[in-house]
């Protein structure tokens, strides 16, 4: 079946600092990815649709500077949350749709993030 | 696209009871996904219903799409302590993105 992988899984960093989370399609060609994110006991928020090889679209209240999304080819996405603070510390997953016509979407084991 | 309401948003059961979370939007839905999401894991498809009036079972779990494709349902008959995780119902797919709603967290009591 479709796999999604993302890394880091977790990953600690200090305030201030940049963190980069790939999210990437291990069998199958992903024309779109999405990116969420999920505070604890709360649903997922979407934060951005990554299309390859054009700009990201990002949902209203998320800043595109802070959260950047580069989706360079069919099989890898990259969030990178800029100078990174505590509120940013959630947990994000990403999810990828392929090419052959389901409407499924795959999603990744998820990253948390803890800033400090 | 507008969020499809879930409830309840809670529900605590000892196993072996049924369990049923509902789903509903007030406007026509062309789909709905269904996806569970483990404590500390990540949503995982379950299901899609396209077809008014459609029903889809997958040993105890049982889909319904509502004749108007304003609602669906999800029901767990004999629920196991394997069923804990929040279930998400959910407009779109594919492409298309999927808006969640607060979904319906479900604990079982062995």
């Amino acid at each position: 079946g479709a796999v999604v992988s993302q890394h880091p899984s977790w990953v600690i960093c200090k305030s201030g600092t940049s963190v980069k989370i790939e999210c990437r399609s291990l069998d199958f060609q992903a024309t779109t990815m999405f990116w969420y994110r999920q505070f604890p006991k709360q649903s997922l928020m979407l934060m951005a649709t990554s299309n390859e090889g054009s700009k990201a679209t990002y949902e209203q209240g998320v800043e595109k500077d802070k959260f950047l999304i580069n989706h360079a080819s069919l099989t890898l996405s990259t969030l990178t949350v800029t100078s990174a603070h505590p509120e940013d510390s959630s947990f994000y997953i990403c999810s990828a749709s392929g090419t052959s016509g389901s409407r499924e979407q795959y999603f990744g084991p998820g990253t948390r993030l803890t800033v400090t | 696209g507008q969020q499809v309401m879930q409830i309840p948003q809670y529900q605590h059961v000892q196993e072996g009871e049924d369990f049923t979370t509902y789903c509903n939007s007030s406007t026509t839905l062309s789909n709905i996904q269904w996806y569970k999401q483990r404590p500390g894991g990540h949503p995982v498809f379950l299901i899609q219903l396209v077809k008014s009036g459609e029903v889809k079972k997958q040993k105890r779990l049982t889909f319904q799409f509502g004749e108007a494709k304003k609602n669906s349902s999800l029901h767990i008959t004999a629920t196991q302590t394997t069923d804990v995780g929040t279930y998400f119902c959910t407009r779109g797919g594919g492409s298309e993105k999927l808006v969640f709603g607060k979904g319906t967290k479900l604990t079982v009591n062995p």
